[in-house]
């Protein structure tokens, strides 16, 4: 059975400072996707990482992928209040399904 | 906006009835998906379907069965709710050469 762990569930820190999301997965996966949750929105596609050693950015977020070692992290560069969201990862060991981590719950404080 | 609709966006229904779901989409994509979201669980996959009349179960299937009898609508049914069934239902469709999928904007289903 695969299994997405994502570490911290929760995580509050300072506007200006970085920090980093991690994403560990069990089995071998094709790919690896980031999502944005607001509360109470839907979800919003961040990255698609394809492959070992991938690094995509968009603005104050870095994503990376490592699959020797089944790891992705998604890094906060110098937070602003409107990072604050909850971050999903999920994989896709094979064809289209996706399995989720539990989520990451970010607040970015003044 | 991936073009998915759900309806209702609410709803409120009590142990026993049965209750309805719909997904639309206006892109004609030929995956689609049910997830439901509960607090430390992240999204479960519930059922999918890869064309018309074609569906398979996901990951937390039992209570629940879909219907796809056209590309644009998905639909998921509760034969007899019950109260560890109220929770956010997401659909999804599959889009793009990376199977990214892109979520319609949740029900909230809360069953007395």
């Amino acid at each position: 059975e695969l299994k997405v762990e994502q570490n911290p569930l929760f995580l509050s820190m300072q506007e200006g400072k970085n920090y980093t999301i991690y994403c560990n997965y069990s089995t071998t996966s094709d790919r690896l996707y980031w999502y944005r949750q607001d509360p109470g929105k839907s979800l919003e596609s961040l990255f698609v990482l394809l492959s070992n050693g991938a690094v995509k950015q968009e603005g104050r977020l870095m994503a990376s992928l490592d699959t020797k070692a089944r790891l992705s992290t998604l890094h906060i560069t110098a937070a602003v209040h409107d990072l604050s969201a909850t971050y999903f990862c999920a994989v896709s060991p094979g064809g289209s399904r996706l399995t989720f981590g539990e989520g990451t719950q970010l607040t970015v404080n003044p | 906006d991936a073009g998915i609709t759900q309806s209702p966006r609410h709803k409120v229904t009590e142990t026993g009835t049965p209750v309805t779901l719909r997904c639309h989409q206006t892109e004609n994509h030929r995956y689609m998906y049910w997830y439901r979201q509960d607090p430390g669980h992240g999204l479960r996959l519930i059922h999918y379907s890869y064309g018309v009349k074609d569906t398979d179960k996901g990951e937390v299937s039992d209570g629940y069965s879909v219907s796809r009898s056209k590309t644009e609508d998905f639909l998921l049914t509760l034969e007899s709710a019950t109260s560890s069934q109220t929770s956010v239902y997401f659909c999804a469709i599959d889009r793009g050469p990376y199977n990214e999928q892109f979520f319609g904007p949740g029900t909230r289903l809360t069953v007395l």
